[in-house]
């Protein structure tokens, strides 16, 4: 069983809907949660991090995460077409390595 | 402000060839550095990564090796390349110590033909 579990979609949404991108983890030992977003031939760049259960809020991006579920979401409000790029969620325990999963490939259509 | 460089972009190599992938960041001092590989469909494999000069900690035992011969300069090599190697390969730093924050570089497309 793979540590981290992500759908890797693609989801195909139209222009200025709510998306809700997902992962599930199995080791309780994760304490930080992180989204990155990767554009296609770039390498990723982080969009929010989140350390407690609850919801985190950037602009159009909301962060849940429910430690009693072993599960964290991502939330799109009013997506755009710019938005169409694949979204890894990633862990940590403590230290200084990350464990990502297999990323959820987003497609925005206008 | 901080910027990390790789190169080559794209790089086609015969199987038993060697590699060397360079990975240089600018604008910050001591930072950890990492070597993640991403196959098409699959989540980043970390591979290497370094707390300092010297300092390597492999991750997954395979073909491929890393070095770390100034601060800001972390290589990823190998003898003599397999048809598994291929891959997108990522360079990452952060700052020293532990962080949720890292940045990559713009990665380097590695095909064994």
């Amino acid at each position: 069983q793979k540590e981290v579990e992500q759908d890797p979609g693609p989801l195909s949404v139209p222009e200025g809907a709510i998306v809700s991108l997902n992962c599930t983890y199995s080791n309780s030992a994760f304490q930080y949660f992180m989204w990155y977003r990767q554009y296609s031939r770039k390498g990723p760049e982080l969009l929010m991090y989140t350390y407690s259960s609850g919801n985190k809020e950037d602009g159009r991006f909301t962060a849940q995460v429910d430690k009693s579920s072993k599960y964290i979401s991502l939330f799109i409000r009013d997506s755009q077409p710019s938005d169409s790029a694949t979204y890894l969620c990633a862990m940590r325990k403590s230290g200084n390595k990350l464990v990502f999963g297999a990323g959820t490939i987003l497609r925005v259509k206008s | 402000s901080q910027t990390i460089h790789q190169w080559p972009a794209t790089l086609v190599q015969p199987v038993g060839s060697p590699l060397s992938l360079e990975c240089t960041v600018e604008g910050t001092s001591n930072p950890n550095l990492y070597w993640y590989r991403q196959a098409a469909g699959r989540g980043l494999q970390l591979l290497f990564y370094s707390v300092g000069i010297g300092q390597i900690s492999s991750e997954v035992p395979q073909n491929l090796s890393a070095s770390r011969p100034q601060d800001r300069q972390f290589i990823l090599s190998s003898k003599k390349l397999l048809l598994s190697d291929s891959g997108f390969y990522l360079c990452a730093w952060s700052v020293l110590g532990d962080s949720n924050e890292q940045y990559f570089g713009p990665g380097t497309r590695l095909t064994v033909t």
